[in-house]
């Protein structure tokens, strides 16, 4: 099936770095989302961004829509200790803005060093 | 707490089993969905309802799998014959409009 490409798998920081994953299609996403998971958890929505180019902030959090729609960006600025989690990516391709299947990357863990 | 709840949280079977989950949606969300997240992984789409049509399967749901939601408010999701390959955790989530809500999910340990 479709599948998003998100990198970094891993991420290991320091308390107070910025830190910066991002997700890529080979096809085109009309919505793209961030989410967070808990362990053990379902995923938490973070930001959402429906038109191509758009950049959103939420807090610490900045997200892009790339402006080709096959790619997005996550970052945090000034890390804490409870940003720890996983970060998924999510795209939906059909009109209808998130309220179409999602289509999930792998994830990005980010570890937070104190 | 008005969110997304599931029941159970956690299911242990045996291999052969059938089990059911429940989903209960944030009041007055028409859409409800369900994914599956083996570990390592993101969530995978299963299927999703408006109401109480189910509007799309995809090619992960084996015909063991049935999902219902029979009055437009919570819905089952019913795994027969159960194979260790279901082990999993299953994410409900909901929508009114444009943003997915998710549950705590129920995780299954097939035996």
């Amino acid at each position: 099936g479709q599948q998003l490409n998100q990198s970094p798998q891993s991420m290991f920081i320091q308390e107070g770095e910025d830190v910066s994953m991002n997700c890529t299609s080979s096809s085109i996403f009309n919505t793209w989302l961030w989410y967070k998971q808990d362990p053990g958890e379902g995923p938490v929505l973070l930001i959402a961004l429906y038109k191509a180019g758009e950049l959103t902030s939420n807090g610490r959090l900045t997200a892009q829509f790339g402006i080709t729609r096959k790619d997005s960006f996550l970052n945090i600025s000034a890390s804490i200790p409870s940003d720890v989690g996983i970060y998924f990516c999510a795209g939906a391709q059909s009109p209808g803005r998130g309220n179409t299947p999602l289509v999930f990357g792998k994830g990005t863990r980010l570890s937070v060093i104190a | 707490d008005t969110g997304v709840s599931q029941d159970p949280r956690h299911k242990i079977t045996k291999r052969g089993q059938n089990v059911t989950f429940r989903c209960d949606p944030i009041s007055e969300h028409n859409r409800l969905y369900w994914y599956r997240q083996t570990l390592g992984q993101g969530p995978e789409f299963l299927t999703y309802f408006q109401n109480e049509a189910q509007l799309e399967k995809s090619r992960l749901l084996s015909d063991r799998f049935s999902a219902e939601r029979p009055k437009g408010s919570f819905s089952t999701l019913e795994i027969q014959r159960t194979e260790q390959g279901d082990s999993a955790m299953y994410l409900c989530a909901s929508t009114q409009t444009d943003t997915q809500y998710f549950g705590p999910g129920t995780r299954l340990t097939v035996l």
